[in-house]
């Protein structure tokens, strides 16, 4: 069964600070997903990470894939508020289907 | 543009009614779409996968007798709440990949059983 860690659940950060929020998944998986969701709102697509060592960039955020180690990172550099938000990551359990299994999600606010 | 669009957003019932929410991809064919349930402040759970043509694929756990599914078009597949209970109530949302590698989610139907 493929299980999916993410951390830290919360996450309370200043504006104009750094940081990086893990997800480590169990199984050899071809694709991870981040995605971002705002209160009673659905999900949106931030990244397809598809490759070992694959690092994309959107803003002032940047993930990055290490098929390996199993771990994706999500690095959040100057932060601002209007990235507050809960992040989830999602790993795909493999096949053509695309059946996505998601972490607890990172509650993310940004302080002024 | 939204891709997948999902309908309704939020929907109040009685207790024991039955509660129909529909997913749609617009402009491209969704062969295989997916559902997911969301209690709040927790993660997405998936329900089933929704294949167009055949039965729903259910994950264990999943009452396919409480949630129907139907796949009936290439670009609709429905989700019915069965009576309906307090228990019931979450937060529904449906996904569809439209080429490519990205899936696209609809915009969620918020439940609420009294």
């Amino acid at each position: 069964e493929l299980k999916v860690e993410q951390n830290p659940l919360f996450l309370s950060m200043q504006e104009g600070k750094n940081y990086t929020i893990y997800c480590n998944y169990s199984t050899t998986s071809d694709r991870l997903y981040w995605y971002r969701q705002d209160p009673g709102k659905s999900l949106e697509s931030l990244f397809v990470l598809l490759s070992n060592g694959a690092v994309k960039q959107e803003g002032r955020l940047m993930a990055s894939l290490d098929t390996k180690a199993r771990l994706s990172t999500l690095h959040i550099t100057a932060a601002v508020h209007d990235l507050s938000a809960t992040y989830f990551c999602a790993v795909d359990s493999g096949g053509s289907n695309y059946k996505l299994t998601f972490g607890k999600g990172t509650l993310l606010t940004v302080n002024p | 543009g939204a891709v997948v669009s999902q309908h309704p957003s939020r929907v109040i019932c009685k207790s024991g009614t039955s509660v129909k929410i529909e997913c749609r991809s617009l402009d491209f064919q969704a062969t295989t779409m997916f559902w997911y349930r969301q209690f709040p402040k927790q993660s997405l759970m998936l329900m089933a996968t929704s294949n167009e043509g055949s039965k729903a694929t259910y994950e264990q756990g999943v009452e396919k007798d409480k949630f129907l599914i139907n796949h009936a078009s290439l670009t609709l597949s429905t989700l019915t709440v069965t009576s309906a209970h307090p228990e019931d109530s979450s937060f529904y949302i449906c996904s569809a990949k439209r080429g490519g590698e990205k899936l696209f989610f609809g915009s969620g139907t918020q439940l609420s059983v009294l």
